[in-house]
């Protein structure tokens, strides 16, 4: 059983400063790694994805893989109110199979 | 470019009753996907579709869910007799091709068995 594992939070912050979520997964053949956030009553929507060891930027977002401790981790920069959703963490093994994690509620306040 | 569509957006029904939901990807998405997420958890993949052909189905309850995709565009999932935990966010999404990984989600349909 593939696993993807995510502390459900709430992970609360004030304005402005850094929201850490973290996202560890089972599957050591996994390949791509995903972070999807949710608003309350919407549907999932994409933000990041990355795929080699290391950090990837984009805007105030940073992904980060480590895949030998099996841990991926998604950095919020300057966090605005606006940020306030559930992310999920998603893990692709095979083909075009995503696995999703239960998901971190995240709250900024102002 | 219109999104993934779907509907109804919301739906009620008693226990035993027959259910459909139906999706239309994203023009040019070959790959369509039907996923449940339940409350406080994450989406979980029910069938995948790669044009008419369903690819993965290894997670649909086949003794009362069913699902089509005839023409290879869009989709309809069936439940039929709908059980009180079949209670649910039904999302559809699609990608362009198999080996794209950036699914594209509906607004999804919520499910309320009585």
């Amino acid at each position: 059983q593939k696993e993807v594992e995510q502390n459900s939070g709430p992970l609360s912050v004030p304005e402005g400063a850094i929201a850490s979520l973290n996202c560890t997964y089972s599957d050591r053949g996994s390949q791509s790694f995903f972070w999807y956030r949710q608003y309350s009553g919407k549907s999932p929507e994409l933000i990041m994805f990355i795929y080699s060891n290391g950090d990837k930027e984009d805007g105030r977002f940073t992904a980060q893989l480590n895949k030998a401790s099996q841990y991926v981790s998604l950095l919020i920069r300057d966090s605005q109110p606006s940020d306030s959703a559930t992310y999920l963490c998603a893990v692709l093994s095979g083909y075009s199979t995503l696995t999703f994690g239960k998901g971190t509620m995240l709250l900024v306040s102002p | 470019e219109a999104g993934v569509v779907q509907s109804p957006r919301y739906k009620i029904i008693e226990k035993k009753q027959p259910v459909a939901f139906w999706c239309n990807p994203i023009s040019g998405h070959n790959t369509l996907y039907w996923y449940r997420q339940n409350l406080g958890q994450g989406p979980e993949l029910l069938i995948r579709y790669e044009n008419e052909e369903a690819v993965d189905d290894s997670q649909l309850p086949k003794d009362r869910f069913s699902a089509e995709r005839l023409k290879g565009v869009d989709s309809t999932l069936k439940i039929q007799p709908a059980e009180l935990g079949d209670s649910a966010v039904y999302l559809c999404a699609s990608t362009p091709w198999g080996g794209s990984y950036e699914q594209y989600f509906g607004p999804g349909t919520r499910l309320t068995v009585t």
